[in-house]
């Protein structure tokens, strides 16, 4: 069956360093996008592309950033962790556009910057 | 940045009860409301996407309805039952924005 996973489902680090997120889908989904769920806030959009080598801001894209090489995968890197980084962070795809298509959750990652 | 509220934040109702939360956004900048349903210690999963005003979408026991000239959809729980216990989130993506609500949470009772 197809899925779309998250790796590490648990990450702590320290202020200042590089972490970067893993998101593999097989749906082969054109679509990725990446969230951060922080009490109070619901779901925020970090970060989504629309296919390979496209990627574009979302509304909390300060201090990270994506790249697009491949269908499958979407990597999510925070160039220089901030204990405000701290959350749970979710990545989703969908077959057709932004707009009107569901999107496929992974598991998430919980990550810790210390 | 669009403005999506979800009412009530939370909710605790006994087995057997009907319920309905609501969703608003801004009907400017609209293309589709989706309702998510997620459940602790896992992900979202869509329960509807509507687009169009009077739209209205069912699924067992749960249904949703769509107003979009004056920015808002309502969802429906007939008959809750505990399984049903989560948070449901709506988002309002419009032509290059996705915004969700922050849920309203459910709790039901045996």
């Amino acid at each position: 069956d197809a899925e779309i996973t998250q790796s590490p489902r648990h990450k702590i680090t320290e202020t200042g360093r590089q972490v970067t997120l893993a998101c593999h889908q097989t749906w082969n989904h054109n679509n990725m996008f990446w969230y951060r769920q922080d009490l109070g806030h619901g779901l925020r959009l970090i970060h989504y592309s629309y296919g390979v080598q496209d990627t574009n801001k979302g509304e909390v894209s300060d201090g990270y950033s994506v790249s697009r090489s491949n269908t499958e995968d979407l990597p999510l890197t925070l160039e220089s962790a901030a204990s405000s980084q701290t959350s749970v962070y979710f990545c989703a795809s969908s077959e057709l556009g932004i707009t009107a298509d569901t999107q496929y959750f992974g598991p998430g990652t919980r990550l810790t910057v210390l | 940045i669009l403005n999506v509220e979800q009412s009530p934040q939370s909710l605790h109702v006994q087995e057997g009860d009907s319920t309905n939360f609501t969703c608003s956004f801004p009907s400017s900048n609209f293309y589709a409301l989706h309702w998510y349903r997620w459940e602790t210690a896992k992900s979202p999963e869509a329960l509807f996407v509507m687009t169009l005003n009077g739209d209205e979408k069912k699924k067992g026991r749960i249904s949703a309805t769509l107003n979009t000239k004056e920015g808002y959809s309502y969802l429906y729980i007939k008959g809750s039952q505990p399984e049903d216990s989560a948070t449901y989130l709506c988002l309002n993506s419009g032509y290059s924005t996705l915004t969700f609500g922050k849920g309203t949470m459910l709790l039901v009772s045996p």
